[in-house]
């Protein structure tokens, strides 16, 4: 159980162009997910939380109208980077949280990297 | 506000031996501590934690942590590496559980020799 997958697992894109990745919980329902950006050979960066239903709520730092994130269902997140660049290449990862778990643990998705030539 | 610190960014320890990760935190409330193990291009495995009962804290695939509120460490052990061992170790700290905001470390790579 508790499973979360990212699709896609690779991309590669123009800059210029808009990318989606979706962040799906499989086997439970996710109130609140979460999106990291991993930089290589550095440590994960939060950059919004997620809750199902109402807008996101980004750390500082992050563009909000760059990096849109829709929560529309309990099982399943966006991120969109829009007009992206050379500079927001990186591994995304999501992760999610079941509010009905006691355990109340995130679990991380796979992670999507993101090249942007 | 909280953060950790993981002294050394890469460890290097003999298949067998004693692997030791160090991290150390601050916070300004008891903090819930964790330990996340990445393998290459993937997310995170969540290793063990820390939610202020036991102090010594034992985790999957033979980890084990001790929370020293004295030394504001946390430091990750392991009796004996195995090779399967190697990976990115995250040490992480969140103010009130696994399941809101948590604060990530750099980051220490384990690396195995034969």
């Amino acid at each position: 159980g508790a499973v979360v997958s990212q699709h896609p697992s690779r991309v590669i894109c123009k800059s210029g162009t808009s990318v989606k990745i979706e962040c799906r919980s499989l086997d439970f329902q996710a109130t609140t997910m979460f999106w990291y950006r991993q930089f290589p050979k550095q440590s994960l960066m939060l950059m919004a939380t997620s809750n199902e239903g109402s807008k996101a709520t980004y750390e500082q730092g992050v563009e909000k109208d760059k990096f849109l994130i829709n929560h529309a269902s309990l099982t399943l997140s966006t991120l969109t980077v829009t007009s992206a660049h050379p500079e927001d290449s990186s591994f995304y990862i999501c992760s999610a949280r079941n509010l009905a778990d006691p355990i109340d643990e995130q679990f991380f998705g796979p992670g999507t990297r993101l090249t942007v030539l | 506000a909280q953060s950790v610190t993981q002294l050394g960014s890469h460890v290097s320890v003999s298949e067998g031996a004693l692997v030791l990760l160090r991290c150390n935190y601050s916070s300004s409330v008891p903090p819930y501590l964790f330990w996340y193990v990445q393998y290459p291009n993937q997310g995170l495995q969540l290793l063990l934690k820390y939610t202020s009962a036991a102090t010594l804290v034992k985790g999957i695939n033979g980890f084990e942590a001790e929370f020293k509120k004295s030394e504001t460490s946390f430091h990750l052990t392991k009796p004996s590496a195995h090779m399967s061992d190697a990976a990115e170790y995250f040490c992480a700290v969140s103010r009130y559980s696994s399941a809101s905001k948590i604060i990530f470390g750099s980051g220490t790579r384990l690396s195995i020799r034969p």
